[in-house]
């Protein structure tokens, strides 16, 4: 079975400083996909990056990075530099090969970045 | 392209009336894909659609639920009686299968806010 763990429920930071949002996923396809959405307080879904299991190169866009881990079965997620627009829930989610395309979401982590 | 257009963005209805829902999926896009999001349950997946067949409708709640696709530009999820319960934000999202481009950013609408009292 599927399954996308984010163990922070709520995260709070001043602006300006880092903060690094986990997640770690359970799944039994070779071939696997990973994703970050950003879900701000007007309520729509933000994609915000997809990452192939084949492909554990890590990711900076921005003051956005993602470390893909295979060996810990993580894909977490850091923001440097926080500023008080990134206060949103940030949801990790799933998709393998063996699932017909069915994308399995995490509970999510609610960031509050504070001034 | 306009996104993943859903309607109505909010639905307040008296328990036990009909409430549908609709959703327009991006032009192109083979799978389509109904999810729910509560504050108990997160973001579940009640249904999806590959060209425009479902697939996997292990989701839906219960009988009171079902989805239909008529053609690759329109889906519509229909709740008949509505209960409190079902009170949530529902999202559509649509997504394209290819070699390269698998998986890739599946694509949400703005959400149903669905309100039944």
């Amino acid at each position: 079975a599927q399954k996308v763990t984010q163990a922070q429920t709520e995260i709070s930071v001043v602006e300006k400083e880092d903060v690094t949002l986990d997640c770690v996923y359970e799944t039994r396809d070779t071939t696997y996909y990973l994703f970050w959405y950003k879900q701000p307080p007007s309520g729509e879904l933000v994609f915000l990056i997809r990452r192939n299991s084949f492909d554990e190169q890590n990711e900076i866009s921005g003051r956005y990075s993602w470390n893909f881990q295979k060996s810990t079965s993580s894909f977490n997620f850091t923001i440097t530099a926080s500023q008080v627009v990134d206060s949103a829930v940030y949801f990790c989610a799933l998709s393998g090969d063996n699932q017909g395309g069915k994308l399995i979401f995490g509970q999510g982590t609610e960031l509050s970045v504070k001034p | 392209d306009a996104g993943v257009i859903q309607s109505p963005r909010h639905e307040v209805t008296e328990m036990g009336q009909e409430v549908t829902l609709r959703c327009k999926p991006i032009s192109g896009h083979d799978y389509l894909f109904w999810y729910r999001q509560t504050m108990m349950r997160g973001l579940e997946l009640l249904i999806y659609f590959n060209n425009n067949v479902p697939i996997d409708d292990s989701g839906m709640p219960e009988d009171r639920f079902s989805a239909k696709m008529p053609n690759a530009s329109f889906s519509t999820l229909k709740i008949q009686p509505s209960e409190p319960r079902d009170s949530a934000v529902y999202f559509c999202a649509s997504s394209f299968d290819s070699v390269n481009e698998r998986n890739y950013g599946y694509t949400f609408g703005s959400g149903t806010r669905l309100t039944v009292v």
